[in-house]
């Protein structure tokens, strides 16, 4: 059983448009959820991050909404740049868990210029 | 400049045989990990380390194992290769065991024939 899920498999959007990359989750004690940007050939690296207690996190371009009865969360990425394609990953943990992530298969993102 | 170095990038190994990925990191972190990331599965915890000491092992077999000769390096042994253990390694590190951004290295491309 998937306990990080994400949607859609891959997206593609015109750059300028606004990206919207989603993630559900299963484990209710999941309380810290990281995104990951990953270009090819690259490790992971984090892009922007929530913790339960939030229901929105800004960072520039990149928003996190979450919504914690319905166990959802999503990344708007606005004024989407061709330099945004990338696979997205969501992550999910909880505190004390020795900083053991469980991530989503990820969302490959194409922006087209 | 890559702050953790993973060696070897890529390696070809024979079914039976037996690798050992490197990883070290100059971040001055205390806690360190090892995730596989494979076609067939998501980003996958393996190992947490902080200050030297397991402290999380989510391997179902002791074919994998890691080894902590410096508080900066975090190998991992693999015995009894296996075509399944075809994937890359991703080593990582944080500040500390505790709630704190995952740096990833660039991965170790495996491929078990």
């Amino acid at each position: 059983q998937q306990q990080v899920r994400q949607s859609p498999q891959s997206l593609t959007v015109w750059e300028g448009e606004t990206a919207i990359l989603n993630c559900s989750y299963e484990d209710s004690t999941f309380n810290y959820f990281p995104w990951y940007q990953q270009f090819p050939g690259e490790g992971p690296a984090l892009l922007i991050s929530i913790r339960s207690v939030s229901d929105k996190k800004e960072d520039g371009r990149f928003t996190i909404f979450f919504n914690k009865r319905e166990k959802k969360l999503s990344l708007h990425i606005t004024d989407s740049q061709p330099g945004d394609s990338a696979t997205y990953f969501c992550a999910a943990t909880e505190s004390g868990s020795f900083n053991k992530l469980t991530f989503g298969a990820g969302t490959r993102l194409a922006v087209c210029p | 400049d890559p702050k953790i170095i993973q060696k070897p990038k890529y390696l070809v190994a024979v079914t039976g045989s037996e690798k050992i990925l490197i990883c070290e990191q100059y971040l001055g972190h205390n806690a360190m990990y090892w995730y596989r990331q494979s076609a067939k599965k998501p980003l996958e915890f393996m190992f947490s380390y902080s200050y030297q000491k397991l402290m999380d092992n989510q391997t179902a077999s002791s074919r994998f194992q890691p080894q902590s000769s410096k508080k900066n390096h975090l190998d991992l042994q693999i015995t009894a290769l296996k075509p399944d253990d075809s994937a890359t390694y991703f080593c990582a590190s944080s500040q500390d065991s505790s709630g704190n951004t995952l740096y990833f290295g660039e991965g170790s491309r495996l491929i078990v024939v």
